[in-house]
């Protein structure tokens, strides 16, 4: 076990829609990180929280947004959702620089 | 643009012997790398790190070797067991981005 918990587990939702996933982190991690995750692909950085601040951004869409919590817990927000979109989402957690990131187990996203 | 790669999408080995797992990345900035172990439907787990001051570091059945000159990264396991099929996955951190940037993966199976 990780130490990092995402919810929900599964996602199912129509295009159009919106979404939240849910991000807690590992007790005494301060940055959070979020990937996706399509099938049988590598994992794409989509953004990274540092203590409530925004760090880093890679390719995050438009219509994606993120935010970190006083608790330091995340959430990221799907919108306008496509059939592409479809994925795994991951988030990570780790204490700062320079430290491995823990990853918890994911939520699946299917848009139909 | 940045990019870590995997050459060998599948890495078959028969039990017990040797495995030997490649990454080559692009970023010569890169300098912290990390292995993750990434099984069926879970989130990637973390295996093994190393430094760029560093060109070797041994862990539990493991050994990661970092050649800077030609910009490339290997994952070592010793002793193959059924239970270390799964899709490993090299990735990189440059100081100047905070971005843990993975490559596509290469998936690792044993058998018997």
């Amino acid at each position: 076990d990780s130490g990092v918990t995402q919810t929900p587990k599964h996602l199912i939702t129509a295009t159009g829609q919106r979404v939240t996933l849910r991000c807690s982190p590992r007790s005494g991690d301060l940055s959070v990180y979020w990937y996706q995750q399509s099938l049988d692909q590598g994992l794409q950085f989509l953004i990274q929280y540092y203590n409530g601040e925004e760090r880093a951004k890679g390719n995050i869409l438009e219509r994606f947004s993120a935010q970190q919590f006083p608790d330091l817990h995340s959430e990221l927000n799907l919108s306008s959702l496509e059939l592409g979109d479809s994925a795994l989402y991951f988030c990570a957690s780790n204490l700062g620089a320079n430290s491995p990131l823990h990853f918890g187990n994911g939520t699946r996203l299917t848009v139909t | 643009g940045e990019s870590v790669g995997l050459h060998l999408p599948t890495l078959s080995v028969q039990e017990g012997d040797n495995s030997i797992i490649n990454c080559a990345y692009s970023n010569s900035a890169s300098d912290y790398f990390i292995w993750y172990k990434q099984e069926s439907g879970k989130g990637p787990q973390f295996i093994i790190d190393i430094r760029s001051n560093m060109d070797k570091r041994q862990g539990q059945r493991v050994t990661v070797l970092l050649n800077k000159t030609v910009k490339h990264l290997s994952l070592q396991i010793a002793a193959t067991q059924p239970g270390d099929s799964a899709v490993y996955f090299c990735a990189e951190i440059s100081y100047n981005t905070d971005k843990l940037i993975f490559g596509t993966g290469t998936r690792l199976q044993v058998f018997p």
